[in-house]
């Protein structure tokens, strides 16, 4: 089945240890996004890829980063992780502006 | 700014009736609506996707509609089981930025 895959689905760090989280895709979906979301609340939007073109929110913190070296694969980078940033990372994929579908998730643990 | 508001934040209900959960948006210039379900501490299923030149979407025992001028949308689950228990979220794609703004769900408990 054509799906949307997150590597690891969790994640434990130490305080300002860098981590890599990984998405990769089978739909052969042209944008990929990453979205964070804390307990109880919304997913927020961390930046997105249009193809090759990277699209980075206003209000994404510079400790965030990311890579899309082919059409399947993406990664987030936290280049040192604060106590703030634990929480769910979502990886999503879609056909320009259709449906978006969504792994199911990396929980990152800050120690 | 787009702004998705989800009402109720929360709602138990005993299985098998019908129920609604309502979705409104700011902004009526949108690409599309999705409806999604979220099970504690997992991803995003996607339900539904709603054009903006369509008014409803039907997929088993989940109907979805969209109102674009009155900024509205309505998901309708006919049946309710204890499996339908779980967090449901509107979303809805809109602006130049091309980005999906979330409302912040309406927790299901659907009581056996």
């Amino acid at each position: 089945d054509a799906m949307v895959i997150q590597n690891p689905r969790y994640q434990v760090t130490q305080f300002g240890k860098p981590v890599t989280l990984s998405c990769s895709q089978t739909l052969n979906h042209n944008v990929m996004y990453w979205y964070q979301q804390k307990s109880s609340q919304a997913p927020k939007l961390l930046f997105h890829y249009y193809d090759k073109d990277f699209n980075n929110e206003a209000d994404t913190p510079d400790n965030f980063q990311s890579r899309r070296p082919n059409t399947s694969f993406c990664f987030l980078d936290i280049r040192s992780p604060g106590l703030g940033d634990a929480a769910m990372y979502l990886c999503a994929t879609s056909r320009d502006v259709q449906a978006q579908f969504f792994g199911p998730g990396t929980r990152l643990t800050v120690l | 700014k787009q702004e998705v508001t989800q009402i109720p934040a929360a709602l138990s209900v005993p299985e098998g009736e019908n129920l609604v959960l309502n979705c409104s948006f700011t902004d009526s210039a949108i690409y599309n609506l999705q409806w999604f379900r979220q099970d504690p501490g997992k991803g995003l299923t996607s339900l539904l996707l709603i054009q903006s030149s369509q008014r409803e979407q039907t997929s088993g025992r989940l109907n979805a509609s969209l109102d674009k001028s009155s900024g509205r949308s309505t998901l309708y689950i006919a049946a309710s089981q204890p499996g339908d228990s779980a967090t449901y979220l509107c979303a809805v794609f809109s602006g130049s930025a091309r980005q999906l703004t979330f409302g912040s769900g309406t927790q299901l408990t659907v009581l056996p």
